[in-house]
């Protein structure tokens, strides 16, 4: 099964834009999905499909897509959305499901 | 309010056996694909299985194939795990998740709290 490659580690200076990446091959056929985890807590969605917020996701997180990568992009950065951040897709065989290994964002 | 509660988990030698369930409330689970994602201590998310809206298709992460069975009863609106032959390896909170996508494509909308599962002797 394929893989999704995240950087370990991104900081952003609070109210200031930050992009988080996810890549691996079955991005080129299938869009990601993006969660927000904080300590001691399940997963958030954030972001599905081409660019979707579930309700009660701030406007200020999007998702975009370019050949094998797919972003994350927080405009405006928030104390509150220091986290660590996972991308999911289909894998390619279209059978599996499979995580990237996180980013944990840091707000200064 | 959708709900999905985690039973189950607990510590068990390594080698032997453990059934996690999660009660789903809130919505029409018979209409939605399940997932289960666990996480280790310390680790990240990682996708250990998933099944279609009637139960008649479900897939596994290769790390988990052939010892873990995924299985769904509508009728009670509950989600669960088999697992066997267990590993150290396996230790990790157990998520079940709702996958909001159609075909199964993994956009978990809503998850459970989790369950943890230790396998030490």
């Amino acid at each position: 099964s394929s893989e999704l490659t995240q950087d370990p580690a991104v900081s952003v200076a609070l109210g200031q834009t930050v992009r988080i990446t996810c890549q691996g091959d079955s991005l080129r056929s299938y869009y990601a999905s993006w969660y927000q985890q904080k300590p001691g807590q399940a997963p958030i969605l954030v972001i599905y499909g081409k660019n979707n917020r579930p309700s009660g996701i701030p406007d200020r997180f999007s998702g975009s897509s370019s050949g094998n990568t797919a972003s994350l992009t927080i405009t405006g950065a928030q104390a509150e959305d220091e986290a660590d951040y996972y991308c999911n897709s289909r894998d390619s065989s279209a059978n599996h499901v499979v995580f990237g290994g996180g980013t944990k964002l840091t707000v200064l | 309010e959708v709900q999905l509660v985690e039973s189950g988990g607990g510590l068990v030698q390594p080698g032997g056996s453990l059934r996690l369930s999660c009660e789903a409330s809130g919505f029409t689970f018979s209409s939605y694909w399940m997932h289960w994602v666990r996480q280790a201590p310390g680790k990240g998310l990682v996708w250990v299985s998933r099944i279609n809206s009637d139960g008649s298709s479900t897939s596994y992460a290769d790390s988990v194939k052939g010892r873990f069975t995924i299985s769904r009863d509508n009728a009670k609106n509950t989600l669960n795990l088999q697992m066997n032959s267990l590993r150290a390896e396996d230790t990790a909170v157990y998520y079940c998740a709702r996958d909001l996508a159609s075909d199964g494509s993994g956009y978990l909308d809503y998850w459970g709290q989790g369950t943890l599962v230790t396998v030490s002797s």
